[in-house]
């Protein structure tokens, strides 16, 4: 049974512009939304989380959408750059477990 | 300095070897996890320790035994090793209970032959 659902699993965009990636979520214990940041032979890299008691949290160029009723969150990263082309997971816990479920990631590749 | 760092970086080893990773973090957390990355790059929680006790263990066969001397090192022992162990091993920690921001080691990865 796969916890976090993630789309898409690959993705192209121009730089310049926005990528969005998305996932969705099963237990609704889950009160915790991270989004890691993978770049080849690293470790993730925590970038940007949320809570459920907001529905949208920025930080630079990145923000998370939440949509609690829907059990969805997104990641959108504004005007995307060559240096973001990584690959990115969700992931998700609940209060008690710190252990995070991760989604499948996202490659993304940022073209200049 | 490395927040959490893994040793060896790199493992190649033969089929049926004992081979161990260590870990150790200089943040002050309570909280040590592994986490294991397949060729599909899924991430899958293996064990989380706090203040040196075990508290969970996800289905890991028992050839694969951690153990954390203190709560900063969280050491990684497989034994009697199999082709499908071949992955990158992540160690991570946290402040642990609801303060669940992980802190990732750069991995090991470990190549069964």
């Amino acid at each position: 049974q796969q916890q976090v659902k993630q789309s898409p699993q690959s993705l192209i965009v121009q730089k310049g512009g926005i990528s969005i990636i998305n996932c969705a979520y099963e237990n609704t214990a889950f009160d915790y939304f991270p989004w890691y940041q993978q770049f080849p032979g690293k470790g993730p890299a925590l970038l940007i989380a949320i809570r459920p008691d907001v529905s949208e949290k920025k930080e630079g160029r990145f923000t998370i959408s939440f949509n609690k009723s829907a059990k969805q969150f997104s990641l959108h990263i504004m005007d995307s750059q060559p240096g973001d082309s990584a690959t990115y997971f969700c992931a998700a816990s609940k209060s008690g477990y710190s252990t995070l479920t991760f989604g499948k990631g996202t490659m993304l590749l940022v073209s200049p | 300095d490395t927040a959490v760092s893994q040793t060896p970086k790199y493992l190649v080893t033969q089929m049926g070897n004992d081979k161990s990773i260590k870990c150790e973090q200089n943040l002050g957390h309570d909280t040590m996890y592994w986490y294991k990355q397949d060729s599909k790059k899924f991430l899958k929680i293996m064990f989380s320790y706090n203040n040196k006790e075990l508290i969970i263990n996800e289905t890991v066969p028992n050839r694969f035994s951690p153990k954390s001397p203190d709560k900063a090192h969280l050491n990684l022992h497989i034994n009697s090793l199999e082709l499908g162990d071949s992955a990158v091993y992540f160690c991570a920690s946290s402040l642990g209970g609801d303060r669940t921001e992980a802190f990732f080691g750069q991995g090991t990865r470990l190549t069964v032959v």
